[in-house]
């Protein structure tokens, strides 16, 4: 079975700085796809950012951005230039690719705090 | 787009009652997805339903069932409900193949059983 780990439960950082969050996922699939999703206080869950395992090129989304590793299964976000609307529970989300694949397998979260 | 709406919000229920939470999905989306967040946890899926059918499910018990209907609504019914069963219950909607087009999820139903 898959799994998706976060070992950061909490992150801080100061406003307009850089902050990365980590995510190492296991699986014996070759073709899959990895999310950034974030989860403000409003419970919804709002995608930040998508990866294609056969991609090679990291994807970017504005201020967000990715260090897609797959032969190391590690899936990082970094947040640019930190706003105090970013600070939100953040989850590492992994799909296995294809037909007769539904399930999205989520890690355990990381709190980020922005500080002013 | 109208995205995705659940009800209730909140709910209270007490040990081995019934419940059942709905979800409206995004215009447009056939297939709805529900996942259960625990407190300090992230979301475990639970099960998915592509055009009135389950088709896909996660590591959940009998005692949790669905329902889609013709207009892509959904609800989401838990029988005998346990302590463990509390709860904020996710409704993500999507075209079929979400990982390539999106997932779009609700505010989430905190369900607390006493």
């Amino acid at each position: 079975a898959q799994t998706v780990t976060q070992s950061q439960p909490e992150m801080s950082v100061q406003e307009a700085e850089t902050v990365t969050l980590s995510c190492t996922y296991d699986t014996s699939e070759s073709d899959y796809y990895l999310f950034w999703y974030k989860q403000p206080p409003s419970r919804q869950m709002i995608l930040v950012i998508r990866q294609e395992a056969y991609k090679q090129q990291n994807a970017t989304e504005n201020r967000f951005s990715v260090n897609f590793q797959k032969a190391a299964k590690s899936f990082s976000l970094k947040i640019s230039d930190s706003q105090l609307g970013d600070a939100a529970m953040y989850f590492c989300a992994y799909k296995r690719s294809g037909a007769g694949s539904y399930q999205l397998t989520f890690g355990k979260g990381t709190k980020l705090s922005v500080i002013p | 787009e109208t995205g995705v709406t659940q009800s209730p919000t909140h709910l209270i229920k007490t040990r081995g009652q019934q419940v059942t939470l709905r979800c409206s999905s995004q215009s447009g989306h056939n297939t709805v997805s529900w996942y259960q967040q625990a407190l300090g946890q992230g979301p475990q899926f639970i099960f998915q339903y592509y055009r009135e059918e389950e088709n896909g499910r996660g590591n959940f018990p009998p005692r949790f069932s669905g329902l889609q209907f013709p207009n892509y609504s959904s609800e989401l019914n838990v029988n005998a409900l346990e302590l463990d069963d509390s709860a904020l219950y996710l409704c993500a909607s999507s075209l079929l193949r979400g990982d390539l087009y999106g997932y779009t999820f609700g505010s989430g139903t905190r369900l607390t059983v006493v």
